[in-house]
């Protein structure tokens, strides 16, 4: 079955660091993916996503590309800020009338200190 | 403009008895969908209901689970005879009735500890 594999966390960076968080995916077909935050005491919402290879999401500095040859996409923020700070979701739905059913990682605890 | 709406937040049942867990969806939102995340794993989907309906259950467990979402009131996922295995992140989401794939709205979550 369809799976996503997320970068173990946590993760602490200093404000205007790089970051990185790795996930790759198996999947058949052609899923659509994603990437979910959840703030400290709030639930989880879409940060942003890609629907076929290549496609970049893109949202509040945050990036992803759609790899297919690598089935991968890593999110990246050339500069953190404190508010960053939360927990960071891979999902991927497998694009057919299922859209609903999401499949996703463990979850990234990031830190990010002043 | 509120959330989607978890209650309780935190739950604390023996074993054997039952646990009930309410989501209220965004306003404007019709569907309803129910993830698990236990222990030192990823969400899983358990089950998608429309008013007065089950669309979906396909990730329930056959058995002491169980979901509904009446025509008034919250949607109200139960767990019967809880075991420890039921100790879990229970998440509610919600969309509209036309939703951009995959885009759902989540609640904060429901933390079920079973002693």
């Amino acid at each position: 079955g369809d799976s996503v594999t997320q970068m173990e966390g946590p993760v602490t960076l200093s404000e205007e660091a790089f970051l990185t968080i790795n996930c790759t995916y198996t999947a058949t077909g052609y899923p659509s993916l994603f990437w979910y935050v959840q703030y400290p005491g709030e639930g989880l919402q879409l940060l942003l996503k890609a629907t076929k290879a290549d496609d970049k999401g893109s949202n509040k500095g945050f990036e992803a590309t759609y790899r297919k040859e690598t089935t991968s996409f890593h999110l990246e923020k050339g500069s953190v800020q404190v508010s960053d700070s939360a927990v960071y979701f891979c999902a991927l739905s497998d694009g057919g009338g299922s859209n609903y059913k999401l499949t996703f990682g463990k979850g990234t605890l990031l830190t990010v200190n002043p | 403009n509120a959330g989607v709406m978890q209650n309780p937040r935190h739950l604390v049942r023996r074993r054997g008895q039952e646990a009930r867990l309410r989501c209220s969806p965004m306003k404007g939102h019709s569907h309803v969908y129910w993830y698990r995340q236990l222990p030192e794993e990823g969400l899983k989907f358990m089950v998608y209901l429309q008013k007065e309906n089950i669309i979906d259950e396909s990730g329930m467990p056959k058995e002491r689970f169980s979901a509904e979402f009446p025509k008034e009131g919250p949607s109200i996922l139960r767990i019967q005879q809880v075991v420890r295995g039921d100790s879990a992140a229970y998440f509610c989401a919600s969309s509209p009735p036309r939703t951009s794939g995959g885009e759902l709205f989540f609640g904060e979550g429901s933390r079920l500890t079973v002693l």
